[in-house]
């Protein structure tokens, strides 16, 4: 088992660049979690996502961002255009529907540097 | 609102030692709380709940309501238990949002 599957795993662009990052949950997980960690601070939700429908995007600052998850399995972060301040690891999660019982699988990250 | 607070960005104690990392909490209900573990090279990880009352790697945590913590305890410190370690809340509600803290870098020395 692969775990979750992060791409790519280092990203340096300028400012003003467009940037996407991919996410491959774990088989069978249909919800779906980005989180963004900027350094020396722990993971701050994005949005989440339950199959393809995003049920909680309230953190997600929609001017510069944007996420989806078409057909409920992969997600796509984006950040457009890109700002200094965006520098940071964006984390994705997954976990089984139903329940939560606090687990969540993560994987490695991505690691934007704006320059 | 919920919030994690984590006061010790780093902690570093000799290998035998007890270990002891803070966590405390501000929720107006009855939360869940967790303790994520992160070492060099791996990803994130759970490494307890409180709901379980369990030992993993020797770790235990217990949540005081009265005190609003949930401090995560280890009476010998081993050195590899150096690592990055969060502390997280989960609210109920429709939210189902896992909070965490700002994290606590441990370091063992040998």
């Amino acid at each position: 088992e692969a775990g979750v599957v992060q791409s790519p795993r280092y990203k340096i662009i300028e400012k003003k660049q467009p940037v996407a990052f991919w996410c491959n949950p774990i088989s069978g997980h249909n919800t779906l979690y980005w989180y963004l960690q900027n350094l020396g601070q722990g993971p701050e939700l994005l949005i989440r996502y339950e199959n393809e429908e995003a049920v909680d995007d309230s953190q997600l600052p929609k001017d510069r961002f944007s996420a989806e998850r078409l057909k409920g399995v992969d997600s796509t972060l984006k950040i457009q255009p890109a700002e200094l301040g965006d520098s940071a690891v964006y984390l994705c999660a997954s976990r089984p529907s139903g329940g939560f019982s606090g687990e969540l699988f993560f994987g490695e990250g991505s690691r934007l540097t704006v320059l | 609102a919920q919030r994690v607070t984590q006061p010790e960005k780093l902690l570093s104690v000799f290998k035998g030692a007890p270990v002891e990392l803070k966590c405390n909490y501000s929720y107006s209900g009855s939360p869940e709380l967790f303790w994520y573990v992160q070492y060099s090279r791996q990803r994130l990880q759970l490494l307890l709940r409180h709901i379980s009352r369990e030992s993993i790697k020797g770790f235990t945590a217990d949540l005081n309501k009265g005190e609003t913590s949930f401090h995560l305890k280890k009476p010998f410190a081993q050195e590899e238990d150096s690592a990055m370690y969060y502390c997280a809340l989960l609210g109920w509600g429709g939210a189902q949002k896992l909070v965490f803290g700002q994290g606590t870098r441990l370091t063992i020395n040998p």
